[in-house]
């Protein structure tokens, strides 16, 4: 079964420090998105991205968020100057299907820690 | 936006019995619901969904129900087994234009007791 691959599953970095997210999604999926989860809370939405733009973000994606689709397999999300509250799980997602959240498909995530 | 509001918050039912998670949404646009079951340290996993245009659905020990009228869809799991503690969210979405995110309830931790 296809998969969403993101790297690294694990990140530590420094307050400030900039950071970036790596996902690979289903080779013939067309939406890409990022969520995040906080330690024990709900995962919440950040973007959407399709035909090399953002479809829509949320009030957590901020300045300091950015995504990339820099080929034709990855798609990245940066966080320029990390803060603590930025620790959380980040789940990429990709689906096949326009304008539904059907299909959808979840990484494994990446766990990053501020410190 | 769409709020989803999931109840209740941790869940602890006997073995065998069965379990009953209940979720409301807002906004009446909405017209797909996923539930994901989360073990710990891992990533949401899609479990059973329904579409606007179906009041129940069943996939084995699993159901989702959906009142449109009410705004409210809940997720029944019978013959509950250990396999089955998990976290498990509900969550509203659509199905036009480009609006294709998400919105997650608050979870709630199941505990199947043995």
């Amino acid at each position: 079964e296809p998969e969403v691959t993101q790297t690294p599953s694990h990140q530590v970095t420094q307050m400030g420090q900039e950071v970036i997210l790596r996902c690979v999604p289903i080779s013939n999926h067309l939406y890409f998105y990022w969520y995040r989860q906080i330690l024990g809370q709900k995962v919440e939405f950040l973007v959407s991205f399709y035909n090399n733009e953002i479809s829509e973000k949320s009030e957590i994606f901020d300045d300091q968020f950015s995504v990339e689709r820099p080929d034709g397999s990855n798609f990245t999300l940066k966080i320029r100057s990390t803060k603590l509250e930025d620790s959380a799980m980040y789940f990429c997602a990709s689906s096949y299907l326009p304008g539904t959240a059907e299909g959808y498909t979840f990484g494994s995530g990446t766990r990053l820690t501020v410190v | 936006g769409e709020n989803v509001e999931q109840h209740p918050s941790t869940l602890s039912v006997q073995e065998g019995d069965s379990a009953v998670i209940k979720c409301t949404y807002s906004d009446s646009a909405s017209n797909y619901f996923p539930w994901y079951k989360q073990e710990l340290g891992k990533r949401p996993q899609l479990i059973i969904d329904i579409r606007s245009n179906v009041g129940e659905k069943k996939d084995q020990r699993i159901a989702v129900t959906l009142n449109k009228t009410a705004k409210h869809f809940s997720l029944h799991i019978t013959e509950t087994q250990p396999e089955d503690s998990a976290v498990y969210f509900c969550a509203a979405g659509f199905r036009w234009d480009r609006d294709d995110k998400i919105i997650f309830g608050k979870g709630t931790r199941l505990h199947i007791l043995p």
